[in-house]
């Protein structure tokens, strides 16, 4: 069985360019998360689909930051403008409902020059 | 609101050595906790897990002791191979199992010299 699926692994951009990144969840898997992982930090969570509703964006800057879960199956999160600070390794993770197990994917890495 | 906190690495170690990665949290109620492994170049990956006080949690020789009374979730194994090294996650979430979401420690990283 396919994991989470992320693209691109690795992006880099000058600051004011935007960006987007773009998960595939595991088939079935109903919640989708969008984390934030800084350098030698842990991953703080930005936002959380129920199929295709967002029901925690709380921490999601909405300013520059958007993301969508269009059909309730991929997702996309974007950037725009980006800015220096935004460097960091961007998670994407899919659960069951009923189990709660999170699989992340292996991340994309922001690097904003 | 909810926080964990673990022990500062890197932890180096050596082949065959006794594992202990502190984990304490503070949170409302009764969370659900988890150990969460990442290998180099890889995303993180479910190791263990324990919903209520008291249960043990285990995995590939890893354990960790739901401790309420102390709130901590503390990682063990009693002999590491090089193959463990790794950089290691302890979370918690809501009482359920966590498809509300995690809050993550800062991460320990672990480093196992033959």
């Amino acid at each position: 069985e396919a994991g989470v699926v992320q693209s691109p692994r690795y992006k880099i951009i000058e600051k004011k360019q935007p960006v987007a990144f773009w998960c595939n969840p595991i088939s079935g898997h109903n919640t989708l998360y969008w984390y934030l992982q800084n350098l030698g930090q842990g991953p703080e969570l930005l936002i959380r689909y129920e199929n295709e509703e967002a029901v925690d964006d709380s921490q999601l800057p909405k300013d520059r930051f958007s993301a969508e879960r269009l059909k309730g199956v991929d997702s996309t999160l974007k950037i725009q403008p980006a800015e220096l600070g935004d460097s960091a390794v961007y998670l994407c993770a899919s659960s069951f409902r009923v189990t709660g197990e999170l699989f992340f994917g292996e991340g994309s890495r922001l690097t904003v020059l | 609101g909810n926080s964990v906190t673990q022990m500062e690495g890197p932890v180096t170690l050596s082949e065959e050595a006794f594992l202990t990665i502190n984990c304490t949290y503070t949170a409302t109620g009764y969370p659900s906790l988890f150990w969460y492994v990442q290998y180099p170049g890889e995303g993180l990956q479910l190791l263990l897990k324990a919903t209520k006080a008291d249960d043990k949690g285990s995995n590939k020789g890893f354990e960790a002791t739901y401790r309420k009374e102390t709130t901590s979730f503390h990682l063990e194994k009693g002999s590491v191979q090089v193959s463990d090294s790794a950089v290691y996650f302890c979370a918690l979430s809501e009482p359920g199992g966590g498809a509300d979401g995690l809050t993550f420690g800062k991460g320990t990283h672990l480093i196992i010299q033959p």
